[in-house]
């Protein structure tokens, strides 16, 4: 699977958006962009996955660009229990199954 | 539905105890994992399982980590003889195929 990158922190003002990106730039056609985030003392919890087209859901928005060597997450009004880890993971369709997970982002909303 | 349930919560054992965590997964997952996390090492997986079959071991750190699914229902991962260096929190968590994993809460080990 291929490899990401995301900043080790980020922080966003209560009520606004939080934008946090990721670069996967050795990913294939066939490989998925997942979503999960980690708030403190708890299990990783999903949050969306995309392969090319841009994808909303209930908890955020995905952005994927064109060439799909990057990727935004986008958490429209972010709130004080937004504060988690939020980890990006490249994960083919076929084949393994496993998801593996890097460091991740450490995203705190201040109020 | 009850989500992936892990026990115990919290583990306190002694230096060469046998360990034994335990997970439930949600009905109709056909996907079990076990992880591990740790300040040092982050989130490392350990072994997967499908329909209890055990498909990937290669994260298991060494001969004294072993893990069952003696059925769809029920896993287990045993430390035997367990070290301080194996404390840690650890996951379980299932999937219905190549769909999003659903985590358990986690087990806090620590070895004394």
């Amino acid at each position: 699977d291929a490899k990401t990158t995301q900043p080790p922190s980020m922080d966003c003002a209560e009520g606004r958006a939080a934008n946090l990106p990721c670069n996967h730039s050795t990913i294939s056609g066939n490989e998925y962009v997942y979503w999960y985030r980690q708030i403190h003392s708890q299990g990783p919890q999903y949050i969306i996955h995309g392969l090319k087209n841009n994808e909303t859901n209930e908890m955020a928005s995905l952005i994927i660009t064109e060439d799909r060597k990057s990727s935004t997450l986008i958490l429209p009004h972010a709130t004080l229990r937004d504060t988690a880890v939020y980890y990006c993971i490249v994960r083919g369709i076929q084949g393994a199954q496993k998801l593996v997970f890097g460091q991740g982002t450490r995203l705190t909303i201040n109020p | 539905d009850a989500g992936v349930i892990q026990s115990p919560r919290h583990e306190v054992t002694e230096m060469g105890q046998e360990v034994t965590l335990r997970c439930k997964p949600i009905s109709g997952h056909d996907y079990l994992f076990w992880y591990r996390q740790t300040m040092m090492r982050g989130l490392e997986l350990l072994i997967y399982f499908n329909n209890n079959v055990p498909i990937d071991d290669s994260g298991m750190p060494e001969d004294r980590f072993s893990a069952k699914m003696p059925n769809a229902s029920f896993s287990t991962l045993k430390i035997q003889p367990s070290e301080p260096r194996d404390s840690a929190v650890y996951f379980c968590a299932s999937s219905p195929g190549q769909r999003s994993y659903t985590f358990g809460s986690g087990t806090r080990l620590t070895v004394v």
